[in-house]
């Protein structure tokens, strides 16, 4: 799986929008991208995920450059809840495959009022 | 649904003991995933069962840990003798077989080994 880099923490205020980056500069060409976060003293949730296009969903929206070797993932209207850690994850994905996901360190996102 | 569910939610106990977490997978769920987060590891896969088998437990540390999945709705995570350096959060999580793309988190086991 392509190696990806995150900012070690950011910040945000409440209201604004929140764009955490990622770099994946080695994904190869079926490697999804893939957004999960951890609130403190919780399991991961998914977020999104995207291949090639961008992505929205009701949580967050992706952005995915056209050469695949970094995305965005931008929370439209941050608020306290969504204070958490962020991991950015690079996959294949076959269908047998167990799909088991590589945690890195990810970006801790402060939302502050 | 409920989720999946893990238990118990936090465990304390001392060196050498015996320790069993439990596990409940999302009914109708295909994949279960045995997780580790420390602080210094952060979060790291154990073991994942397809269809109650086990397929990939590379990432077990050592002997001392053995994973079970008696059925599609129960798997156990069992140390024994439990150490120091196992005190961590234990996450459990599952997916279906045609989700490949999400999958579902517990609440986590916190333990600590004393």
């Amino acid at each position: 799986d392509a190696k990806t880099t995150q900012p070690p923490s950011m910040d945000c205020a409440e209201g604004r929008a929140a764009n955490l980056p990622c770099n994946h500069s080695t994904i190869s060409g079926n490697e999804y991208v893939y957004w999960y976060r951890q609130i403190h003293s919780q399991g991961p949730q998914y977020i999104i995920h995207g291949l090639k296009n961008n992505e929205t969903n009701e949580m967050a929206s992706l952005i995915i450059t056209e050469d695949r070797k970094s995305s965005t993932l931008i929370l439209p209207h941050a608020t306290l809840r969504d204070t958490a850690v962020y991991y950015c994850i690079v996959r294949v994905v076959r269908s047998n495959s167990g799909y088991a996901l590589n945690f890195g360190k990810g970006t801790s996102l402060l939302v502050t009022p | 649904d409920a989720g999946v569910i893990q238990s118990p939610r936090h465990e304390v106990t001392e060196m050498g003991q015996e320790v069993t977490l439990r596990c409940k997978p999302i009914s109708g769920h295909d994949y279960l995933f045995w997780y580790r987060q420390t602080m210094m590891r952060g979060l790291e896969l154990l073991i994942y069962f397809n269809n109650n088998v086990p397929i990939d437990d590379s990432g077990m540390p050592e002997d001392r840990f053995s994973a079970k999945m008696p059925n599609a709705s129960f798997s156990t995570l069992k140390i024994q003798p439990s150490e120091p350096r196992d005190s961590a959060v234990y996450f459990c999580a599952s997916r279906r077989l045609a989700g490949v793309h999400e999958q579902f988190f517990g609440p986590g086991t916190r333990l600590t080994v004393l």
